[in-house]
């Protein structure tokens, strides 16, 4: 399977400052998607992010506050703006690996505290 | 809008207990996946598993699709064990977006 990183792995931010999340494949992807998970939830996806297309965001996220980027098939980043500490959470992003049956595979996440 | 609802929220076992949890969801599924997430909130791959059954191990799955649920068996649990395990899904048409379940919290003790 695909080989994920994320940086930074945990950060603690203060309120309406900004914060990019990096997320890098091994191997290219057509499909990548960005999750949160708020403390003691369930994940839920913020935006599926393809290759030469804008973000496609989910009800109740938008990109002012989540802009994201795709600039090749291995790497992506989502940025959190403005941050609250309603922010707090982890991020996660993750693969479709077609060659595996769309099978999702997922960094080992972004935990984020907002003071 | 999908449910993916898992049973039970909360689950405590002693060591080398077996167990099952369940995954209903509320359509026809494309793709089912089970996960562990460890304390440290890393999600694990268990199983890929929209139809029928697979064994890894300690570990067994089936899903049952035309009744819309599917089950995660532990057996000898060990503390190792101890986690969240989520269920997640894709639905027709929704473009390999997983839907996640409620996920069911395990502790297994000595």
């Amino acid at each position: 399977s695909a080989v994920i990183s994320q940086k930074p792995s945990r950060d603690i931010c203060q309120r309406g400052t900004s914060l990019t999340i990096q997320c890098q494949v091994d191997s290219q992807v057509t499909m990548m998607f960005w999750y949160r998970q708020q403390p003691g939830q369930s994940l839920t996806l913020i935006a599926t992010a393809n290759q030469g297309s804008e973000a496609t965001y989910e009800s109740g996220f938008v990109i002012d506050k989540f802009p994201i980027s795709r600039p090749n098939l291995t790497f992506s980043t989502l940025t959190v703006s403005n941050m609250s500490p309603e922010d707090s959470s982890i991020y996660l992003c993750s693969v479709d690996e077609r060659r595996r049956y769309n099978e999702q595979f997922f960094g080992p996440g972004t935990r984020l505290t907002v003071l | 809008g999908i449910q993916v609802e898992q049973s039970p929220p909360d689950l405590i076992l002693q060591e080398g207990a077996n167990s099952t949890l369940r995954c209903n969801f509320s359509d026809s599924v494309n793709n089912l996946q089970w996960f562990h997430q460890n304390p440290w909130g890393q999600l694990i791959n268990l199983f890929y598993i929209p139809s029928g059954t697979k064994q890894n191990g300690r570990l067994s799955a089936t899903t049952v699709a035309t009744e819309r649920y599917s089950l995660l068996y532990i057996s000898s649990s060990q503390t190792t064990d101890s986690g969240v395990y989520f269920c997640a899904a894709t639905y027709t048409g929704t473009a390999s977006k997983l839907t996640f379940g409620t996920g069911t919290r395990l502790q297994v003790t000595l």
